[in-house]
């Protein structure tokens, strides 16, 4: 299994400018988080999904959207970029919401934004 | 409002030298605390505790949680230059969302 994979690993973006983070798990888990991490920083969750078709906001979701088609992938969009989204982005998942269920982190896209 | 709170922030320490990292917080019915190590890249999983004063142990690494004074403490024993990273302490609070809200972190480096 690959696990959690993201791309791209890196990104400079001007202000103003759309993108899409991709995030792929191939483990069959239905639970999916992004979050993101400015230095220095824990991780700040900005959205989930419990399932296909189902998302739901985090602590800081505004500047993102995302979207849940199939079980596998889960996409983050940020649209009109600002440089307060410079950050890491992690995308994790877990197999369900159950209490001894951790989560498994990708390896993060860096994203810069100028 | 619910927060994490970890300290210290940062920490030099020569190899062989025992060190703990303290994580405290207010959160309310959380279901699990968990701990995690970062080195450059992503989060890996060291430990989930969801029981005061039961002890887990991997290696030289151990972590326990005490509900009642609301903290956990993770210990590393004999620390060898690849336990420097930031160690990550989560708190699972979502009920059956398993959403976790995380602390700063601990930034531990090991000089040889």
């Amino acid at each position: 299994n690959a696990g959690v994979t993201q791309t791209p690993k890196f990104r400079i973006l001007k202000i103003g400018q759309s993108m899409t983070l991709q995030c792929t798990q191939d483990m069959n888990h239905n639970y999916m988080y992004w979050y993101r991490q400015d230095p220095g920083m824990g991780l700040k969750l900005i959205y989930y999904s419990v399932g296909a078709g189902i998302t739901d906001k985090g602590e800081v979701p505004n500047g993102y959207n995302v979207s849940r088609s199939t079980t596998e992938d889960f996409p983050l969009r940020l649209e009109l970029a600002a440089p307060s989204q410079t950050s890491v982005y992690f995308c994790a998942s877990s197999p369900s919401g159950g209490p001894n269920n951790e989560q498994f982190f990708g390896p993060g896209t860096r994203l810069t934004v100028l | 409002e619910d927060k994490v709170v970890q300290s210290p922030l940062s920490l030099v320490v020569h190899e062989g030298d025992t060190v703990t990292l303290n994580c405290s917080y207010e959160v309310t019915n959380f279901r699990s605390l968990l701990w995690y190590k970062q080195e450059k890249k992503a989060p890996t999983f060291l430990f989930m505790l969801t029981s005061s004063g039961i002890e887990k142990k991997s290696g030289r690494l151990s972590s326990i949680l005490d509900k009642k004074e609301l903290f956990s403490i993770l210990n590393i024993t004999a620390t060898q230059t690849g336990d420097s990273a930031v160690y990550l302490c989560a708190l699972n609070y979502g009920g059956a969302t398993n959403k976790l809200i995380f602390g700063t972190g601990t930034l531990l480096a090991v000089q040889p």
